[in-house]
């Protein structure tokens, strides 16, 4: 079946430093993506969501872009702090039916002092 | 609000036993769902539930997985032999239909 995949496995960043997660996503008919946060022994943690009539959609200190054209999507952590410190999950799925989401193999996100 | 709940938080079994998890979805969320996520990937879908109705459990092996929702609320899955490679968290989520899914902090189940 179609697949999330990220590019890198591990980034680390310095504390205050922006950081940018990439995610590469195969089923071109996906049309609402999420990212999700995990802590180590926590379930997945959502932060922020896009859907595909949209390019960039920002929250607090976390902005997502789509690109469709390449179906590529990233997640922008500003100004990170160590409690960013986790291993972040792209999602892919459809708005309509059964929303059954289909994760990537996830980017773990250290935070150097 | 209180969130997903899931117990217990950890098991340890030896292959061919039996195993069963609980999951108390978020109040008034319709929409349950069990993913196993095997250490260092991403959850895979094991089971939906749209009230106490199966919506898709095309990747549940059927031949030792069994899940139930009977009155539409909690649900709980089984493991039925257990197998080596059920190694794995065992989360539950839930939403309202269509809507964000929320998860609970997940089962870690090891097989040995």
């Amino acid at each position: 079946g179609e697949s999330v995949g990220l590019h890198l496995p591990t980034l680390s960043v310095q504390e205050g430093d922006n950081s940018i997660i990439n995610c590469a996503y195969s089923n071109s008919a996906s049309d609402y993506f999420i990212w999700y946060k995990q802590e180590s022994g926590k379930g997945p943690q959502f932060i922020i969501d896009i859907r595909s009539n949209m390019d960039k959609r920002q929250g607090q200190r976390v902005t997502v872009l789509l690109n469709k054209t390449v179906k590529h999507l990233s997640l922008q952590i500003a100004a990170t702090q160590p409690g960013d410190s986790a291993v972040y999950f792209c999602a892919e799925t459809l708005i309509q039916g059964a929303q059954k989401l289909v994760f990537g193999q996830g980017t773990r996100l250290t935070i150097n002092p | 609000e209180a969130g997903v709940a899931q117990s217990p938080r950890y098991k340890i079994i030896e292959k061919r036993q039996s195993v069963a998890f609980w999951c108390n979805p978020i109040s008034g969320h319709a929409t349950l769902y069990w993913y196993q996520q095997i250490l260092g990937q991403g959850p895979k879908l094991l089971i939906q539930f749209q009230n106490n109705g199966v919506v898709d459990d095309s990747q549940l092996p059927k031949d030792r997985f069994s899940a139930e929702r009977l009155k539409g609320v909690d649900s709980t899955l089984k493991i039925q032999p257990a197998k080596l490679e059920d190694s794995a968290v065992y989360l539950c989520a839930s939403s309202t239909y269509q809507e964000t899914q929320y998860f609970g902090p997940g089962t870690r189940l090891l097989v040995l």
